[in-house]
């Protein structure tokens, strides 16, 4: 069964540096997520990406924070100068229009 | 209440018992999904119900809705030990089908 990708399961990095998080979606679908949870908080919406362009972020998603889809089956989230509170687990989501949103096994981002 | 709370917040049942969470949540909405975590893992999708039904089943799993409630129920019949997770209900209000998700539900099937 198709299943969304990503890497690495686990990134630790010093605050202030560049991190970037990749995800492989199912292939054939058309629209991608990026999400994170605090660890014992609520899964919370970062950007959605559709047809090569952000079609919806939220207020966590600043100018530190970019997507994008490199190639037909990447699609990356950056952090550009990482934050103590970036801390998180990542979740890649891809969707294929079906409405059903099909996750990732998530990156733990540990910024110290 | 938040878009999105669950209740309750922690079950503990016994195998083969019947696990029954609830979902409210405060704005229209398009759809309505449930996803299962084990601890520390990602996201596991269970069923989508869409605005316009009122139930629906997937195996052990029967979900509900009822909009004019605003409010949603996961039932998982006939419970294992490997159902052991925490729980999400996660709406999609339109705009861009991003999901706003619950706080969660822990179930704790014991042998």
């Amino acid at each position: 069964e198709p299943e969304v990708t990503q890497t690495p399961s686990h990134q630790v990095t010093q605050m202030g540096q560049e991190v970037i998080l990749r995800c492989v979606p199912i292939s054939n679908h058309l629209y991608f997520y990026w999400y994170r949870q605090i660890l014992g908080q609520k899964v919370e919406f970062l950007v959605s990406f559709y047809n090569n362009e952000i079609s919806e972020k939220s207020e966590i998603f600043d100018d530190q924070f970019s997507v994008e889809r490199p190639d037909g089956s990447n699609f990356t989230l950056k952090i550009r100068s990482t934050k103590l509170e970036d801390s998180a687990m990542y979740f890649c989501a891809s969707e294929a229009g079906g409405l059903a949103q099909y996750f990732g096994p998530g990156t733990r981002l540990t910024v110290l | 209440s938040q878009q999105g709370e669950e209740d309750p917040q922690a079950l503990s049942i016994q195998e083969g018992e019947n696990a029954t969470m609830n979902c409210s949540y405060k704005t229209s909405i398009n759809n309505l999904q449930w996803y299962r975590q084990n601890s520390g893992r990602g996201l596991v999708h269970l069923i989508l119900i869409r605005s316009n039904e009122r139930e629906k089943h997937s195996g052990r799993l029967r979900v509900t809705l009822d909009t004019s409630k605003k409010s949603s129920s996961l039932l998982i019949t006939a419970s294992r030990a490997a159902d052991t997770a925490s729980y999400f209900c996660a709406t999609d209000a339109g705009g861009g089908n991003k999901l706003t998700f619950g706080t969660g539900t822990q179930l704790k099937v014991e042998l």
